[in-house]
């Protein structure tokens, strides 16, 4: 067990929906990262926020967006879903207090299945 | 952008066999760091590497930090079932002020039956 949880597990939606994908980093991680991974393929890296604040930005599609909340959870919404938008959604948070915002090491929480029909 | 070359992209070898696995790239990194992912479960840490030329062992998994900074390697001696899944290389640089990981596209590790 990383720490890291994600939720809802599995998430099954139509064309066109929009949905939240929730994170809660690791106790005291203050970087919360996002990552797509489609089937057999690698992570593509989304977006990273720290402490609140967006600090990295990758393949974030425009029709997707992210946020922290001061209790340094993430949710990442994705709207106007397409069937190309089904996969899984990591998040991962790293970050030791004190040891400024590098990404050092990031663990990963279990994913949430994205399935678009 | 920056990348990170991993090989092979897939591996198909007999239980009780050497793998090993590499990460090349034209950026200098100053940690490396190698994932394991199984099946529909989020990738988990294997090894860390902080200095350049450092070789760090995890059990039956090795990996080292290249002395150009610029590569990593993973060997897994005497594989067994249980080794099958997809190995991820990553390598973090400083960008822009912030720290960031650069991923490989991940070793498929299939272990023949």
């Amino acid at each position: 067990d990383s720490g890291v949880t994600q939720t809802p597990k599995h998430l099954i939606t139509a064309t066109g929906q929009r949905v939240t994908l929730r994170c809660s980093p690791r106790s005291g991680d203050l970087s919360v990262y996002w990552y797509q991974q489609s089937l057999d393929q690698g992570l593509q890296f989304l977006i990273q926020y720290y402490n609140g604040e967006e600090r990295a930005k990758g393949n974030i599609l425009e029709r997707f967006s992210a946020q922290q909340f001061p209790d340094l959870h993430s949710e990442l919404n994705l709207s106007s879903l397409e069937l190309g938008d089904s996969a899984l959604y990591f998040c991962a948070s790293s970050g030791v207090p004190g040891r400024g915002v590098s990404t050092d090491t990031q663990y990963f929480g279990p994913g949430t299945r994205l399935t678009v029909l | 952008g920056q990348q990170l070359n991993q090989s092979p992209q897939s591996m198909f070898i007999q239980e009780g066999e050497d793998v090993s696995m590499n990460c090349t790239s034209s950026s200098i990194f100053n940690t490396w760091l190698w994932y394991k992912q199984e099946p529909g479960e989020g990738p988990v840490l294997l090894i860390a590497l902080y200095k350049a030329g450092e070789l760090t062992s995890n059990g039956r998994l090795t990996a080292q930090f290249g002395i150009t900074r610029k590569d990593s390697f993973l060997n897994i001696s005497a594989s067994i079932p249980s080794d099958v899944g997809i190995y991820f290389c990553a390598g973090q640089l400083l960008l822009a002020s912030n720290y960031q990981l650069i991923w490989g596209a991940g070793t498929k590790l299939i272990i023949k039956p």
